[in-house]
């Protein structure tokens, strides 16, 4: 299994620019979020999904999209890069087991905007 | 907003040295207390899972206690090792996929 993979790695944007950062797992898991860290910050949520299909808004939405078409497939869309979305973002999939979400991250994608 | 906290927020110790950390979290509606262990450069691994007042976990020389009457959560590592330099995180969840992730403590073990 490859797990949670992500790409880019890195990234160098112009603001106002768009992009979309990929998150693929392979794990059948139905849980997919997405998660920003900042300096000085706890990793912070962005959108998360339930399951195919389905996505609702984590903490810092603002300027981002998702959708969730497969399992496997979680992208995160930026429709017009701020500088203040300079950052390290990571995607995490989970499985349930009774009561305990187990959640797997990916590498990690580091963006600039300038 | 609900709030995680940890401290402190970056701790130095001498190979062999004893240390712990703390997990600080909202005591109502608590459903479960998670540490992670992130090593420079690579991405939070999971270390322990807690849901019950009173849990203890151990692993190795990490050990966890759980006090959610209270709302803290303490980690302890043993004869620390220049490999446990890390940055040690725990996230809160209330009964929903959603987690709050504390700003970590970062670790650093000097040979």
């Amino acid at each position: 299994n490859a797990g949670v993979t992500q790409t880019p790695k890195f990234q160098v944007l112009k603001t106002g620019q768009s992009m979309t950062l990929q998150c693929a797992q392979d794990m059948n898991h139905e849980y997919m979020s997405w998660y920003r860290q900042d300096p000085g910050m706890g990793l912070r949520l962005i959108h998360y999904s339930v399951g195919a299909g389905i996505t609702d808004q984590g903490e810092v939405p603002n300027g981002y999209n998702v959708s969730r078409s497969t399992t496997e497939d979680f992208p995160l869309r930026l429709l017009s890069a701020a500088p203040s979305q300079t950052s390290v973002y990571f995607c995490a999939s989970s499985y349930q087991q009774g009561r305990i979400y187990e959640q797997y991250f990916g590498p990690g994608t580091r963006l600039t905007v300038t | 907003i609900l709030n995680v906290e940890q401290s402190p927020q970056s701790l130095h110790v001498q190979e062999g040295d004893s240390t712990n950390f703390t997990c600080s979290f909202p005591s109502s509606n608590f459903y479960a207390l998670h540490w992670y262990r992130w090593e420079t450069a690579k991405s939070p691994e999971a270390l322990f899972v807690m849901t019950l007042n009173g849990d203890e976990k151990k692993k190795g020389r990490i050990s966890a206690t759980l006090n959610t009457k209270e709302g803290y959560s303490y980690l302890y590592i043993k004869g620390s090792q220049p490999e446990d330099s890390a940055t040690y995180l725990c996230a809160f969840t209330s009964g929903t996929y959603k987690y709050i992730f504390g700003t970590g403590t970062r670790l650093k073990v000097l040979a």
